[in-house]
């Protein structure tokens, strides 16, 4: 069974850095088939995906037009996780943030699992 | 970008209900499209994947349907526990979620 674990701090300033992490169990970020993606949830912008890492003999990341300027997904593979850097961050950046497993082809491209969720506030 | 959008965007239901749920895209995503529930604080819950397969574990009174543009989410017999909100997103090209339809007690 696969499961996701979220940690990071739930406040950042403005003109900041958002930095969250995903610990998995039950994969490999290393997989062949899977993709490890974040996600935000807010009032305003409703489920927004925001980008993702996946191995297929390399590394490869793709992003949403509208981070793409700002964001950075890693993999760690000595710890078996992901993480999700984004930069200059303005109040409209405060949501929910999740973690969540897809494939990379057409026909892997549902979430599950996800991570608990991660409620990031940008404030001063 | 792909539009998805969802109607209604508020159901109001009595347990035993029949209750459907649309799902629109803005071009073709041929079967390409998931359906989440979400409760609150917790994060959505894949119900149905490549249109109309139900995720395992998900009650069978759940049905998806649909492919093209237009797809439907079908609960045959509301229970109390179907009372969240449900999400379609689709991945034929990048991955874009519909804005939700909650469902509320009548």
């Amino acid at each position: 069974q696969v499961q996701l674990q979220q940690s990071g701090p739930g406040l950042v300033k403005p003109s900041q850095t958002l930095s969250l992490t995903c610990a998995i169990s039950g994969d490999s970020v290393s997989s062949n088939s899977a993709a490890w993606n974040w996600i935000r949830q807010s009032p305003s912008r409703g489920l927004e995906w925001l980008g993702r890492t996946y191995y297929r003999s390399k590394w490869y990341n793709d992003y949403a037009v509208s981070v793409k300027s700002r964001i950075t997904i890693n993999p760690d593979t000595s710890k078996n996780q992901f993480s999700l850097q984004l930069n200059s961050v303005t109040p409209e950046d405060t949501a929910v943030y999740y973690c969540a497993r897809d494939g990379v082809a057409v026909t892997w491209g549902w979430f599950d699992p996800w991570g608990q969720g991660t409620l990031v506030t940008v404030s001063s | 970008d792909i539009q998805m959008t969802q109607s209604p965007s508020t159901l109001s239901a009595s347990v035993g209900d029949r209750v459907t749920i649309t799902c629109r895209a803005s071009q073709s995503i041929s079967s390409w499209l998931a359906w989440y529930q979400q409760k609150p604080g917790k994060a959505p819950k894949l119900l149905i994947y490549k249109a109309s397969s139900l995720e395992s574990g998900v009650p069978s009174r759940f049905s998806g349907s649909g492919s093209g543009t237009e797809f439907t989410l079908t609960i045959s017999s509301l229970q109390p526990d179907d009372f969240a909100t449900y999400y379609c997103q689709q991945y034929n090209r990048e991955r874009t979620f519909g804005q939700g339809t909650k469902v509320e007690i009548k």
